[in-house]
């Protein structure tokens, strides 16, 4: 099961916009509108930030938003914050046999 | 308040075994499928095992098929994942986590338990 892909890295300025990106293949993120992604702080458990390509949960900010095309989903943070700075991972449904997978995380840093 | 509560971890030899705990509370535990999650140290997070709201249903990551097993008790609210031939690669943090409405996104997920296979 080959985790989705995601960049290491990215970083911002406070009030500035981010976009993770989220590359898998047509066996997963291409063939359902089932990716999830997630926020996690140090230390601290993961978060359900955006469902089903771009619902959010109640409860988060409309600062997060996300998109697919094709193979590759995205996550958009506008108006970055501090406590925006955590980790970001992105997960898929892929099918009866692989069933779920995560993308390898992405750490934001805010400038 | 959804509360998932996972305990077992520790140390344990190369070979050994070990049983996780996931104690829910404040939902209907009987009506949710669940899973559960690992995180090695300094790394990303990796699906490992799921189970229908009945039980009837199980899937495993084959990195730990045939040597972990999972299981509930819907009476107890509990989840389970019995871990066998533990390796130095199984070390990581554990997390139980719920699938939401049946669909495949976890939420909440519990504070983790860590478990370190090392002799």
């Amino acid at each position: 099961q080959s985790a989705l892909t995601q960049p290491a890295s990215v970083s911002g300025s406070p009030g500035q916009s981010i976009t993770i990106s989220c590359t898998g293949t047509s066996s997963d993120v291409g063939s359902y509108n089932l990716v999830s992604w997630y926020q996690q702080h140090p230390g601290k458990a993961p978060k359900l930030m955006i469902y089903e390509v771009s619902k959010r949960p109640s409860g988060v900010s409309n600062r997060f938003s996300g998109s697919k095309s094709g193979n590759t989903a995205s996550l958009t943070i506008s108006g970055l914050q501090a406590e925006d700075e955590a980790d970001y991972y992105c997960c898929s449904y892929a099918g009866s046999s692989t069933f779920r997978v995560f993308g390898g995380g992405t750490k934001l840093t805010v400038l | 308040e959804v509360q998932l509560v996972e305990s077992g971890g520790g140390l344990v030899q190369p070979g050994g075994s070990l049983r996780l705990s996931c104690a829910a509370s404040g939902f209907t535990f009987s009506s949710y499928e669940m899973n559960w999650v690992r995180q090695a140290p300094g790394k990303g997070l990796e699906w490992v095992s799921y189970i229908s709201s009945s039980g009837s249903t199980i899937y495993y990551a084959d990195s730990v098929k045939g040597r972990f097993t999972i299981s509930r008790d819907n009476a107890k609210n509990s989840l389970y994942l019995q871990m066998n031939s533990l390796r130095a690669e199984d070390t990581a943090v554990y997390y139980c986590a719920r699938d939401v409405a049946a669909a495949p996104w976890f939420d909440p997920w519990g504070q983790g338990t860590l478990v370190t296979v090392s002799s």
